[in-house]
This record gives C-alpha cells, structure tokens and sequence, in this order.
C-alpha cells in the first residue's frame, strides 16, 4: 500500500522565519491533503493540493506528482503556527486515506 | 454548515463495557471515514461509508468494534468489551465523494478506559 513519509519529524523555528515541510509517498494519489493539528486540537484542513501549487495566506503547497512529493512552505511564522502538520493522500488502489506521522512544528517568540 | 459533529467529546468508561460513538457527517457528503488517534500509533484508518453502504473496514479490529451507517446523517461507531489498549481519539470525516475531495473532521471523540 502508500507509504507516506514526512520531514523533518520536528522542527524548532524563531518567530519570523520560514519553515519547509516535506512530504514523500511512494504511489500516485489523486488526493493529496495538508492538515493542522494543535496539542489537543481537532485536524485542521490546509490545503487540498494533488498537483500543482497552491496558496492561502501564509502558506504554500507545492505537490509535483510525477516525484512523488509534496510541500509545505510557512513564511513568516507565528507562536500561532505551533503544533503538528500532516499531510494525507489515498492508499494505492484504494480509497481510504491515510496520514504521515507529521511534522512538529515549536515556534519560539 | 456545522461541521461534522461528534459525541460525545469526552466518554469514560470501564474496562469490559460498551462505549458508543456517534457522528453526523456534513449533508450532502456522500463518504464518512472513522479514524483512531494515539500518541503510540498516530492516525489509524478504521472504516469507511459511501452512500451509507460499508466498502472498507481493513482498519478495524475484527472482534469488538463495529460500525454502522444507518442514515446519510449519522454514523455509529461501536466498542464491545472494551481494553484500556482502545484508549484513544476517535475522529469522524467526511468528504463529498470518496476520492478528490477535501476531507473535513469533526472535533474527536476522547474514549477512555479504566
């Protein structure tokens, strides 16, 4: 089935700078999806992304298909954008969804 | 639109008893999925419903847990006899239909056992 790697597995930012999530799988998805969670917190959609760039707000999604990859791009950041980001795509052959193991993201003050 | 909407948000209950899980999809979703969250496991895929009908429940424990669609506005998820191992978040999805679209979640059902 997909297999779905995210990185870093943790990530420790200054308000202010950038952050570059990665997300590799190992078969094409037709849904590619980044999520937010924080401590506690419910999942959160960022951004539906199989293919191509996307944007909204601070954030940018780059998903090239054919590498199997996506990212996740956060300028700027806040203490706000602390917590753990998911991406989420289709498992080969199958409709089900499943998850990365996330990357967590501390953004200091 | 609410959202979907997930109860109980918080249930406690003993080792051995049965603990039953709702979730109201967004109307018009036509796919509900049921996940389980722990901080061991991360986010485990337990079942899936298209247009109420089950088409995909390789995630579920075989023995105890169940789950039923019994209308397009709410789903059951069901643990029987449950371990303190069945200790998690229980978080309920929709999406249009079941491939290209946004998944939504609801807010999770924290289950604890004694």
């Amino acid at each position: 089935g997909q297999q779905v790697q995210q990185s870093p597995a943790s990530l420790v930012l200054q308000e202010g700078e950038n952050a570059e999530l990665q997300c590799n799988f190992s078969s094409t998805a037709t849904r590619l999806q980044w999520f937010y969670q924080r401590p506690g917190g419910s999942l959160v959609s960022l951004l539906y992304n199989p293919s191509g760039t996307k944007h909204t707000g601070r954030l940018t999604s780059t998903t090239v298909t054919k590498e199997r990859r996506s990212s996740l791009h956060i300028s700027s950041s806040q203490t706000t954008d602390s917590g753990t980001y998911f991406c989420a795509m289709d498992d080969t052959n199958a409709y089900k969804v499943i998850f990365g193991k996330g990357t967590h993201l501390h953004v200091l003050p | 639109n609410a959202g979907v909407i997930q109860t109980p948000r918080h249930k406690v209950t003993g080792k051995g008893q049965e603990a039953t899980l709702w979730c109201e999809p967004i109307s018009g979703h036509s796919a509900v999925f049921w996940y389980r969250q722990t901080i061991v496991q991360g986010l485990e895929f337990l079942t899936y419903f298209r247009n109420q009908a089950p088409i995909d429940d390789s995630g579920m424990p075989k023995e105890r847990f169940s789950a039923q669609m019994p209308n397009q506005s709410h789903s059951t998820l069901k643990i029987q006899s449950t371990q303190p191992q069945d200790s998690a978040v229980y978080l309920c999805a929709s999406s249009r239909t079941d491939s290209g679209n946004t998944l939504y979640f609801g807010e999770g059902s924290r289950l604890i056992v004694v």
